[in-house]
């Protein structure tokens, strides 16, 4: 079984509709991210969480807000979907630094089109 | 602020061939972490390997190895014995977590797509 899933795996909705992203990880990782993948932009990082009680904007927050349900569990929400909002999106996990060789473990990535 | 600079949008490589991707990062820390990833057509995200940058001793995975020079801010990543699955997007990442501010920056280049040709 994968260690960072996503759920769903692609999605198409319409502008306006609220939209939520969810991850789940079992690697027992504190530290949880999302990004979103643009064609020749990169990995951009929306949000980030070092623990439950921990939440911080990353590079490109607006339009986006997160829930940290549980040390497992941190989902992405869209309150009001945009075309621009169009992206892959993605969740990682971390442990803690100097760890795991600071690696950052990837999810499979949700495709998101906003119509 | 961190910037993480790859030139190359698209490369190719003959099978068996070596091929060097190249990447620049700006930075006014000391101390840091540089990674690549590999993002194959299954669009998941693998790691391909690290390099702190308080070691001198370039980093190597296999047939993965890396020319790190922190004078001049570059990680290049050499593949060496390129395969067939060795094609798919390449995306160079600097990492610092500034323990006593909580700062933590993680960001990604543009991307390099490789494509080994048979």
């Amino acid at each position: 079984d994968a260690d960072v899933t996503q759920t769903p795996r692609n999605r198409i909705t319409k502008t306006g509709k609220r939209i939520m992203l969810e991850c789940s990880q079992t690697k027992g990782h504190d530290r949880m991210y999302w990004y979103r993948q643009d064609p020749g932009l990169g990995l951009r990082l929306i949000y980030y969480s070092f623990d439950v009680k921990d939440i911080n904007k990353g590079e490109i927050s607006d339009g986006y807000s997160v829930s940290r349900q549980a040390q497992a569990k941190f989902s992405l929400s869209l309150e009001s979907a945009i075309p621009n909002q169009t992206a892959l999106y993605f969740c990682a996990t971390s442990d803690l630094p100097g760890r795991a060789r600071n690696e950052q473990f990837f999810g499979p990535g949700t495709r998101l089109t906003v119509l | 602020a961190q910037t993480v600079t790859q030139s190359q949008p698209e490369m190719s490589v003959q099978e068996a061939e070596t091929v060097t991707l190249s990447c620049t990062y700006d930075t006014s820390e000391n101390n840091y972490y540089l990674f690549w990833y590999k993002q194959p057509p299954s669009r998941q995200m693998i790691l391909v390997i690290r390099q702190e940058a308080y070691k001198q001793q370039n980093a190597t995975e296999n047939r993965f190895s890396v020319n790190f020079q922190k004078a001049a801010k570059s990680f290049s990543l050499k593949i060496s014995d390129s395969q067939l699955g060795d094609t798919a997007m390449y995306f160079c990442a600097f990492m610092k977590h500034a323990t006593t501010s909580g700062t933590y920056k993680y960001i990604f280049g543009t991307g390099t797509r490789l494509k080994v040709l048979a």
